[in-house]
């Protein structure tokens, strides 16, 4: 089973500042990697899937980028619907899917 | 629009059973392989089973082969999901998440059901 590990868990961020956010894979996921955002109470929302291939709808703020083990987040200019938990999930290898544990953008 | 909407949740005893359904519709079902993602209160995601357009090709996490039952019914548009023996660490928000078509990823999900595994 592939573990992801995020980072940070918390990220206090600014609105309209830039946030970073990282996710690890045990082993090789090529590019086969998707980014979720969760807001309370809500169901998770697709984001970015192969590494860096926005999601309809989403907008251009947000971008995802890494191949292999290391993969990266960035939502630049903070809005308030960004305040929310993000999960990566890798489906190179599976069953399972296997999903990050999160992390949490709040307001600085 | 795609919508996809999960019912059947309650609180039940351990060891008791439930049955989840989730009504898709928005879109051509039966073209489509579905799964059941699970969120224990404050916790990650994680998953919980996978069946395939077809139902030939089946598959069920570790935590809950032998104990859960995943089917379909094209004609009805819906997902299902059988659960019996029932454990206070199976206490989650369950989702029905529909695999991308051309993708192992999930794209869209329900809302949730609230299963809570208590005496």
């Amino acid at each position: 089973e592939i573990v992801m590990t995020q980072s940070p868990v918390t990220l206090s961020v600014s609105p309209g500042e830039r946030a970073t956010l990282s996710c690890r894979a045990s082993q090789s996921v090529s590019s086969n990697l998707a980014w979720y955002r969760q807001k309370p109470g809500q169901a998770p929302r697709l984001l970015i899937y192969g590494a860096s291939t926005r999601a309809t709808g989403i907008p251009a703020r947000i971008t995802g980028s890494g191949s292999g083990t290391e993969f990266t987040l960035t939502i630049s200019s903070l809005q308030s619907e960004d305040f929310a938990v993000y999960y990566c999930q890798q489906y190179e290898n599976w069953p399972p899917w296997t999903f990050g544990q999160g992390t949490k953008v709040e307001i600085k | 629009e795609v919508q996809l909407v999960e019912s059947g949740g309650g609180l039940v005893q351990p060891g008791g059973s439930l049955r989840l359904s989730c009504a898709a519709s928005g879109f051509t079902f039966s073209d489509y392989s579905m799964n059941w993602v699970r969120q224990a209160p404050g916790k990650g995601l994680e998953w919980v089973s996978y069946i395939s357009v077809s139902t030939r090709i089946i598959y069920y996490a570790d935590s809950v082969e032998g104990r859960f039952t995943i089917s379909r019914d094209n004609a009805k548009n819906s997902l299902y999901l059988q659960m019996n023996s029932l454990r206070a660490e199976d206490t989650a928000v369950y989702y029905c998440a529909r695999r991308a078509y051309d993708y192992s990823f999930p794209d869209y999900w329900g809302q949730g059901t609230l299963v809570t595994v208590s005496s």
